[in-house]
Order: structure tokens, then C-alpha cells, then sequence
């Protein structure tokens, strides 16, 4: 049972230009949203989060919007740089879970110059 | 955010061994985690290992083939006993505060490449 769904496998994208990266999850418990990147040979690193009690939240070129009732969360970059080229997963968690995470499948994202 | 190393970084392994993997933190965090990603699938949870505690295992993982220690603060090894080729992931070690509200951001390590022939 997926209960963190990242639908697209992989994205192509010209610099310079919006990269959206798309999320659903089923579980309504879920409360809490990240987003991380991983590079080949690395560990992912934490990019941003997203409580439900917002809709969205910016961090420079990150934007994560969350749509509670369609069980849908994004990630936007703009601009879009060929040094954001990875995998690109987001995770949930639940109160009383401990912080632990569930993970989509993720998305390669390429940024061609 | 912590600084996590994991020793080794990657090893070639003969199916039926165990490989010991260490995970170091540079600062003391309460609950530390295991991750596997198996080749082309996402991070799966593995365990959770708070210090002075059993560690608790999530569906599908048991303490006799991932046994974990979790000696103090800063340090975690998890073991990947009796190894099959299905064993071959990249394991991933991170850090939290455990809090048990769920706003809390996880930090991961470099990870261990592990191919089991």
C-alpha cells in the first residue's frame, strides 16, 4: 500500500524555466509534509516542509503548495538551475509517529542548460 | 542541521555474511532511524532506534536479520545479517529530535552501497 504517491518518474525541464514536482498521499493522518533531494552516491538533503495547517510555503526558489482536500502536495522551483537536477522525494509524517517518515517513490528531475 | 558519517561508505559482500554499518552524529540527537532504498525504489523504513531502548521495527523487518545497537547519543550500527543478493540497497542512517508531534525534520547520512553476490 503506497501511501506517499509521486506519479511521474521523471521531469525534463529547461533552465530558466518552472519546475513543478507533483505529490499525493492517501493517508489522511499525514500532517506533515518534506521535500528532500538526493544526488547519486549521497544521502537525500532536506529542502523544505510543509505543515497542513498552511497551503503554502516559500524558501527562496522553493515553493511547496498543499491542497488538503485533493491529498496533494507540489513543489515549484523557479527558476529552474542545472545544478537542481536529482531525485526529488517527498515524505510525510503523522502526529505520534516520532517523526518517522513515509516516503513517494520519487522523481528525477533534469535540468537541461 | 547534524553531521552524520556512515562507515563504510560501500561494500561488495558474499551472500550468506553480515555487514556491520556505523553511524556516527556530531551531536547528541534522541532518535535515530534506518532507511533502505532497494535499486530503482524509494526509502523504506527500516527501524527506529531511540538510545537506552529495544528498537522498534517497522512491517517486514525483524531484529534477527537487522539487528541494531544504539550505545549512546551520537552513535547507532545496524547489521545486515545472513546476507541474499535481495540485500543489495544503499542503507541510509538519519536523526531526528522524536519528538512525538510530527513536525520534525529528519537528517540523513551519506549512506552504505551494499552489493551482496
Amino acid at each position: 500500500d503506497q501511501q506517499v504517491k509521486q506519479n511521474s518518474p521523471s521531469l525534463s525541464v529547461q533552465e530558466g524555466r518552472i519546475s513543478i514536482l507533483n505529490c499525493d498521499y492517501t493517508n489522511s493522518m499525514f500532517d506533515y509534509f518534506l521535500w528532500y533531494k538526493k544526488y547519486p552516491a549521497e544521502g537525500p538533503t532536506f529542502l523544505i516542509s510543509i505543515s497542513s495547517i498552511k497551503d503554502k510555503n516559500e524558501d527562496g526558489r522553493f515553493t511547496v503548495f498543499l491542497n488538503k482536500s485533493a491529498k496533494h502536495l507540489s513543489l515549484h522551483i523557479v527558476p529552474s538551475q542545472p545544478g537542481d537536477s536529482a531525485v526529488y522525494f517527498c515524505a510525510a509524517s503523522s502526529i505520534g509517529s516520532y517523526g518517522k517518515l513515509t516516503f513517494g517513490q520519487g522523481t528525477i528531475l533534469t535540468v537541461h542548460p | 542541521s547534524a553531521v552524520i558519517s556512515q562507515k563504510p561508505s560501500r561494500d561488495i559482500c558474499q551472500r550468506g555474511t553480515s555487514l556491520t554499518i556505523q553511524c556516527q552524529v556530531d551531536s547528541q540527537v534522541t532518535m535515530m532511524f534506518w532507511y533502505r532504498q532497494q535499486p530503482g525504489q524509494s526509502l523504506t523504513l527500516i527501524a527506529t532506534a531511540n538510545q537506552g531502548s529495544e528498537a522498534t521495527y517497522e512491517s517486514g523487518f525483524v531484529i534477527d536479520k537487522f539487528p541494531i545497537s544504539r550505545p549512546n547519543l551520537t552513535f547507532s550500527t545496524l547489521t545486515v545479517s545472513n546476507m541474499s543478493p535481495e540485500d543489495s540497497s544503499i542503507y541510509l542512517c538519519s536523526v531526528g529530535r522524536g519528538a512525538v508531534e510530527s513536525t520534525d525534520t529528519q537528517y540523513f547520512g551519506p549512506g552504505t552501497r551494499l552489493t551482496v553476490l
